[in-house]
């Protein structure tokens, strides 16, 4: 069955660092995503990218994230500057159409900001 | 105002013990509701959508219903392996794609 693969699993990073995590999603998927879940919270929405472009994204999404698709697989989400408040599972999600089917999660990589 | 409220948020239960998990949404418009099981340290696995109010689905131990107001996941003689955290997330009809999750149900299936 296909998946969405999500490196690293974990990564530790100190405050004021830059981290880029890395995601493979489905190949023929055309939507992809970014969530993330605070320990112990909801699953939240950061962002949304079709056709090469952010669709849509939260107000956690801020000038210090960025997404980008370099090339044909992979998917990436950078934080210029960690902060503390960062820490959390980071999901990458892809999704064949934009509608309500369901998408597919990877299993995600924990980011621990000290 | 949460968008998706589940309850409850914990939920211990014997092996072979029927039980529901309920999950409370209030949009303007529903594109569709999801339920996902996610095991500690994983992402959420898709287990179902429901798209309007009336629809069932079935799948092994699990079936979810949906009315106008909240969706209900049925468990029937769960097993220990269904021990897991039940999310439900909603997707509205504004041209958007996101999901809104709730906080989840925690369920532990004792042998």
């Amino acid at each position: 069955e296909p998946e969405v693969t999500q490196t690293p699993s974990h990564q530790v990073t100190q405050m004021g660092q830059e981290v880029i995590l890395r995601c493979v999603p489905i190949s023929n998927h055309l939507y992809f995503y970014w969530y993330r879940q605070i320990l112990g919270q909801k699953v939240e929405f950061l962002v949304s990218f079709y056709n090469n472009e952010i669709s849509e994204k939260s107000e956690i999404f801020d000038d210090q994230f960025s997404v980008e698709r370099p090339d044909g697989s992979n998917f990436t989400l950078k934080i210029r500057s960690t902060k503390l408040e960062d820490s959390a599972m980071y999901f990458c999600a892809s999704s064949e159409s934009g509608t309500a089917y369901g998408y597919t999660f990877g299993s995600g990589t924990r980011l621990t900001v000290v | 105002e949460d968008q998706v409220t589940q309850s409850p948020e914990a939920l211990r239960l014997q092996e072979g013990e029927s039980s529901s998990l309920n999950c409370s949404y209030t949009v303007s418009g529903l594109r569709g509701l999801f339920w996902y099981r996610q095991d500690p340290g994983k992402g959420p696995e898709f287990l179902f959508t429901l798209y309007s109010a009336g629809e069932e689905k079935e799948k092994e131990r699990l079936k979810a219903t949906l009315t106008k107001k909240e969706s209900f996941l049925h468990i029937t003689a769960p097993k220990p392996e269904d021990s897991a955290t039940y999310l439900c997330a909603v997707q509205e009809d504004t041209g958007f794609q996101k999901l809104v999750f709730g906080t989840g149900t925690r369920l532990l299936v004792s042998p």
